[in-house]
């Protein structure tokens, strides 16, 4: 059974401060990772995927790869009220196989 | 990325009956998926949606309930039968391509009275 875990939530971050998601995976062979932000009544939209392991930065997003630990992240920095809403990580284990996605984490940044 | 297309957006239906789901994409993808989101919850993936062959049902869901066609690689519908307040939910298409990442439709809100 293949599981992706996250926090519930929720995450209480001020403005201009750094949000830190959090993910864990349970099948070892996972290649591809993926987070997803949903905003309430909204479909998931795809922020940022990472494939090898390390950091990939885009803009305020940074998303960090640890295969060895079976651990993905998501830092948001200067975070803004916008950037309310549930983070959805999603692994993929083989290219053509389905998604699995975690439970979601509820990302609440304060005024 | 891929843009995708869903239909209707919203519905409030009555038990009994039946409701299909259309969903066009924009451009040729290799994988398509229908998930459904209910309330509060991730998503669960209902099926895989093969190109002109029977779709792939995950545990849970049967093709009887949930009859899923995929005429080509660009279009995709879902119907959901005989429905119930159980079924009262969002039900999302995905579709992806050689990048290997999974684009989204708008979803289709689904109420059952």
């Amino acid at each position: 059974q293949k599981e992706v875990e996250q926090n519930s939530g929720p995450l209480s971050v001020p403005e201009g401060a750094i949000a830190s998601l959090n993910c864990t995976y349970s099948d070892r062979v996972s290649q591809s990772f993926f987070w997803y932000r949903q905003y309430s009544g909204k479909s998931p939209e795809l922020i940022m995927s990472i494939y090898s392991n390390g950091d990939k930065e885009d803009g305020r997003f940074t998303a960090q790869l640890n295969k060895a630990s079976q651990y993905v992240s998501l830092l948001i920095r200067d975070s803004q009220p916008s950037d309310s809403a549930t983070y959805l990580c999603a692994v993929n284990v083989y290219y053509g196989q389905n998604f699995v996605f975690g439970p979601g984490t509820r990302l609440s940044v304060l005024p | 990325s891929a843009v995708i297309s869903q239909k209707p957006s919203r519905d409030i239906c009555q038990r009994g009956t039946s409701l299909t789901i259309q969903c066009q994409v924009d451009s040729q993808v290799t994988m398509m998926f229908w998930y459904r989101q209910q309330p509060g919850q991730s998503l669960t993936l209902i099926a895989t949606a093969n190109q002109g062959s029977e779709a792939t049902y995950e545990s849970g869901f049967v093709i009887d309930k949930f009859p899923i066609s995929r005429p080509n690689l660009t279009f995709s519908t879902l119907t959901v039968s005989n429905m119930s307040p159980e079924d009262s939910s969002i039900y999302l298409c995905s579709g992806g391509g050689a990048t290997g990442e999974l684009f989204f439709g708008e979803g289709s809100r689904l109420t059952v009275l």
